[in-house]
């Protein structure tokens, strides 16, 4: 059974500051993994994908994996009011392009003006 | 930009009918999927389709769930015989390609499924 854990929050971060996400998933064949956005209500929206091991910066966002430890991050620079919604992270297997994702809960992320 | 767009944006239905929910993925994608999203909880996986056929699908996705591509264009989803325990939020989502890795998944904006 694929698992994929998040801490719920909320996690609360002065507008400005870094907003630090984290994520540990369980299957080890795991090859794909992406960070959505999601707000009250509405559908995931793609922040980042990330396939190998190290950083990959994309604006104020820097997705991290660790495939040793299991571990996916999601930094968010310069917090901005609009950035406060639940951050999904959701993980791939080996099969390709028709496999389904596994998403954790989210973690819920309140930015403090 | 290409959007994946659903319709109904809200059904309700009573328990034990029938009800297609339908999606329009991004043109050029070639491969489907449902997920279900019940509220306060997690997005789970239902099933993905590409080719015509099913390609993977979850426990969730038992008899009373089926899918169809009826035209080059639809993607449904139909629950035969709905249970006050479908009520969720039901996305459809598509994506490109299939290489070596899973290629992103792009989400419609989802139906909410209320069954009284």
């Amino acid at each position: 059974q694929k698992e994929v854990e998040q801490n719920s929050g909320p996690l609360s971060v002065p507008e400005g500051a870094i907003a630090s996400l984290n994520c540990t998933y369980s299957d080890r064949g795991s090859q794909s993994f992406f960070w959505y956005r999601q707000y009250s209500g509405k559908s995931p929206e793609l922040i980042m994908s990330i396939y190998s091991n190290g950083d990959k910066e994309d604006g104020r966002f820097t997705a991290q994996l660790n495939k040793a430890s299991q571990y996916v991050s999601l930094l968010i620079r310069d917090s901005q009011p609009s950035d406060s919604a639940t951050y999904l992270c959701a993980v791939n297997g080996a099969g390709g392009g028709a496999d389904g994702l596994t998403f954790g809960k989210g973690t819920h992320l309140i930015i403090q003006p | 930009e290409p959007e994946v767009t659903q319709t109904p944006s809200h059904q309700v239905t009573q328990m034990g009918q029938e009800v297609i929910l339908r999606c329009v993925p991004i043109s050029n994608h070639l491969y489907f999927y449902w997920y279900r999203q019940i509220l306060g909880q997690k997005v789970e996986f239902l099933v993905s389709f590409y080719n015509n056929e099913i390609s993977e699908k979850s426990e969730i996705f038992d008899d009373q769930f089926s899918v169809e591509r009826p035209d080059g264009s639809n993607f449904t989803l139909k629950i035969r015989s709905t249970k006050l325990e479908d009520s969720a939020m039901y996305f459809c989502a598509s994506s490109p390609r299939r290489g070596t890795y899973t290629d992103t998944q792009y989400f419609g904006p989802g139906t909410r499924l209320t069954v009284l």
